[in-house]
């Protein structure tokens, strides 16, 4: 079983829809949790950080996170087609293993059509 | 420049070649990474430098070699690579050697025939 799984899609969705994106998990040990966004032909790019459960809204983006499910997910609200891009989770450890590794996830490759 | 530069953007190279690629990093950062990305795999960590110190070795095969000269270069030396190893291949930095707010560059996408 992979650390993280993460469906790879490809997901295509009409402009102004919602995304959901999500990820699972099996170490329990995992507390930082990130979103990073690819772009064709470019490096990722840091899209959201969060610690532990909860949820944290920026603009159009929202990450959840469920570490009772070991879940995390990723919703765009009002989507636009500048948003195609992949989208790739990454989790590390926290306390004494704040110096962990991060674990990516394989990435979804999101696609929003005018 | 700005952020976190790679050259070149894209090598092709043969099976006995040796061949360089260089990052560099403008943003002041004290840690520097090297991440090998293949169609349908996750991101697979390679080498971590933290001032200029290398403190992780991903058991990497040694056709791969890391140099980092200072806190804001880094390059990776390739040679006798195989096919297997054609993937893009990522640089990245921190403000510390924490792993988690990482600045990637564009990449250089590596194809050996």
């Amino acid at each position: 079983q992979k650390e993280v799984e993460q469906d790879p899609g490809p997901l295509s969705v009409p402009e102004g829809a919602i995304v959901s994106l999500n990820c699972t998990y099996s170490n329990s040990a995992f507390q930082y949790f990130m979103w990073y966004r690819q772009y064709s032909r470019k490096g990722p790019e840091l899209l959201m950080y969060t610690y532990s459960s909860g949820n944290k809204e920026d603009g159009r983006f929202t990450a959840q996170v469920d570490k009772s499910s070991k879940y995390i997910s990723l919703f765009i609200r009002d989507s636009q087609p500048s948003d195609s891009a992949t989208y790739l989770c990454a989790m590390k450890g926290g306390g004494g293993t704040s110096y962990g590794k991060l674990t990516f996830g394989q990435g979804t490759i999101l696609t929003v059509h005018p | 420049e700005t952020g976190v530069t790679q050259t070149p953007r894209h090598l092709v190279m043969g099976m006995t070649n040796k061949k360089s690629l260089k990052c560099e990093q403008h943003l002041g950062h004290n840690a520097m990474y090297w991440y090998k990305q293949s169609a349908k795999k996750p991101l697979e960590l390679m080498f971590v430098y933290n001032f200029k110190e290398q403190t992780e070795n991903n058991s990497v095969p040694s056709r791969f070699s890391p140099e980092c000269p200072n806190s804001s270069h880094l390059f990776l030396h390739l040679h006798t690579l195989q096919p297997e190893d054609s993937a893009l291949y990522l640089c990245a930095s921190s403000q510390e050697l924490n792993y988690e707010k990482l600045f990637f560059g564009s990449g250089t996408q590596l194809s050996v025939l």
